[in-house]
C-alpha cells in the first residue's frame, strides 16, 4: 500500500525557517517524481516544487525560488521541503504527493498533509 | 503563465442530478487535464488524468471531457458523497503547471 506521510510543520515566526519531510513507502521511490503542493487556510491549491526521481532535475514555483529546496533523499525513502525566509503567505497545509509518471503530469497519491502557521 | 479558471465556483444540486464543472485555460493545454476531488479536512485525489481516462477505483458516474482550452468534468447522478471541491489541473510541464480554483458541489 502507498504510503505518504508529512511532518514537520509548525508555528515558525516571520523570517524563520522550517523543513518539512515525506516519509515514502509501498512503491519504488526512486522510480517517482515528488512534489509539494500547498493549501492557504480556506484557500485552492497550489504547486510548490517537484524533483525528479534521481533528484537530477527541480522546479519551484516562482514565489518561492530562492527561498524554498526541495530535496531527497532514495536511501531513506524520503522527501524534503527547506523553507526560508518564510512570511505569512506561506501559511498552509503542505502536502506531498507522487507523480503517476504517465504521459502527463498528475498525483495519483497524497499525504495527509501537515500545517506550517507563520505568525508572531 | 497559463491560467486555469473553473465555473461555477460552487453549485447546489440533489441526488441524482447531472452535474457540469467546467475548466477554461487561457492557452492550449491539448490533453493535458486533470481533476481532483477534495472533502473537507482531507487531501485531493485523484479522480480523471488525461482529460478523460478515470482513475483506477473511481466510480463511472464521473467523466471528463474537452480538448485545447475547455474542458468539462460531469457527475452523472449525484451520490451523497460527491460533495466536495473539485479541481482541474494542467499537466503538462512543471515549468507552468497550475490548479483551477476550485468549485464546490453541495447536495441539496
Amino acid at each position: 500500500e502507498v504510503q505518504l506521510v508529512e511532518s514537520g510543520g509548525g508555528l515558525v515566526q516571520p523570517g524563520g525557517s522550517l523543513r518539512l519531510s515525506c516519509a515514502a513507502s509501498g512503491f519504488t521511490f526512486i522510480s517517482y517524481w515528488m512534489t509539494w503542493v500547498r493549501q492557504a487556510p480556506g484557500k485552492g491549491l497550489e504547486w510548490v516544487a517537484s524533483i525528479k526521481g534521481d533528484g537530477s532535475e527541480k522546479y519551484h514555483v516562482d514565489s518561492v525560488k530562492g527561498r524554498f529546496t526541495i530535496s531527497r533523499d532514495n536511501t531513506k525513502n524520503s522527501l524534503y521541503l527547506q523553507m526560508a525566509s518564510l512570511s505569512a503567505e506561506d501559511t498552509a497545509v503542505y502536502y506531498c504527493a507522487r507523480e503517476t509518471s504517465g504521459s502527463g503530469i498528475e498525483f495519483d497519491y497524497w499525504g495527509q498533509g501537515t500545517l506550517v502557521t507563520v505568525s508572531s | 503563465d497559463i491560467q486555469m479558471t473553473q465555473s461555477p465556483s460552487s453549485v447546489s444540486a440533489s441526488v441524482g442530478d447531472r452535474v457540469t464543472i467546467t475548466c477554461r485555460a487561457s492557452r492550449d493545454v491539448s490533453t493535458w487535464l486533470a481533476w481532483y476531488q477534495q472533502k473537507p479536512g482531507q487531501a485531493p485525489k485523484l479522480l480523471i488524468y488525461a482529460v478523460s481516462n478515470l482513475q483506477s477505483g473511481v466510480p463511472s458516474r464521473f467523466s471528463g471531457s474537452g480538448s485545447g482550452t475547455d474542458f468539462a468534468l460531469t457527475i452523472s447522478s449525484l451520490q451523497p458523497g460527491d460533495s466536495a471541491t473539485y479541481y482541474c489541473q494542467k499537466g503538462n510541464s512543471f515549468l507552468s503547471l497550475a490548479f483551477g480554483g476550485g468549485t464546490k458541489v453541495e447536495i441539496k
